[in-house]
């Protein structure tokens, strides 16, 4: 079973449109991520989650709202899209503050066309 | 605010090669320190953590060392492989459970 799970893997949409990707982790941890890796490869946390709560929400277009039903998924909703968000999207999960390894999801490919 | 320095950005070594990157960061307040590996076109696997407490994590042929005062980590690679190549990324996690990143180190590994 994957840890970390996101849907879709690549997306692939023209601007102004709104897309969702989905993620859910079956590890039980009570902390979730979203970060975003540019172009050129840097990862930047957007939003994190613990116990469905907003614990960091970062320099993010107000276009960008995160969602969490329960503790197992975060969703990430994005309204009129614009070139500058094609990257590839990261879902993670922790345990909050213990000690424990983040495992991120496979990554989802935005292209905006 | 939390910076992740990680030098080289890039290394090139021939197969066989020990090796070692390096992390630093400037905010000690630290959580704990996690190495990544990531592939082209794949998520992030991770490799090893080290708690704000060790000094030390091994996992094979990998090495990591913390030095939490002066805000350094390395990852040793012993006698490499092609398969080891990937890029490397080292986070640390703060009280807020935030994970902030360095930009990475690409290796390649030559047969």
């Amino acid at each position: 079973d994957t840890a970390v799970s996101q849907t879709p893997k690549y997306l692939v949409t023209q601007m102004g449109n709104d897309k969702s990707i989905k993620c859910e982790q079956n590890l039980g941890h009570d902390t979730m991520y979203w970060y975003k890796q540019d172009s050129k490869k840097f990862l930047k946390i957007m939003f994190s989650y613990n116990n469905k709560e907003l614990i960091i929400n970062e320099t993010v277009p107000n276009r960008f709202s995160p969602k969490s039903p329960d503790k197992a998924h975060l969703n990430l909703h994005i309204n009129s899209l614009e070139l500058g968000d094609s990257a590839v999207y990261f879902c993670a999960s922790s345990r909050g503050q213990e000690n424990t390894e983040a495992f991120f999801g496979q990554g989802t490919r935005l292209t905006v066309v | 605010k939390q910076e992740v320095t990680q030098i080289p950005a890039a290394l090139s070594v021939p197969e066989g090669e020990n090796l070692v990157l390096n992390c630093s960061f400037t905010d000690s307040a630290i959580y704990n320190l996690q190495w990544f590996r990531q592939d082209p076109g794949k998520g992030l696997t991770s490799l090893l953590l080290i708690q704000s407490s060790q000094r030390e994590q091994t996992s094979g042929r990998l090495n990591a060392s913390l030095d939490k005062s002066s805000g350094r980590s390395t990852l040793y690679i012993a006698a490499s492989q092609p398969g080891d190549s990937a890029t490397y990324l080292c986070a640390v996690k703060d009280s807020g459970s935030r994970l902030t990143f360095g930009e990475g180190t690409q290796l390649t590994v030559n047969p």
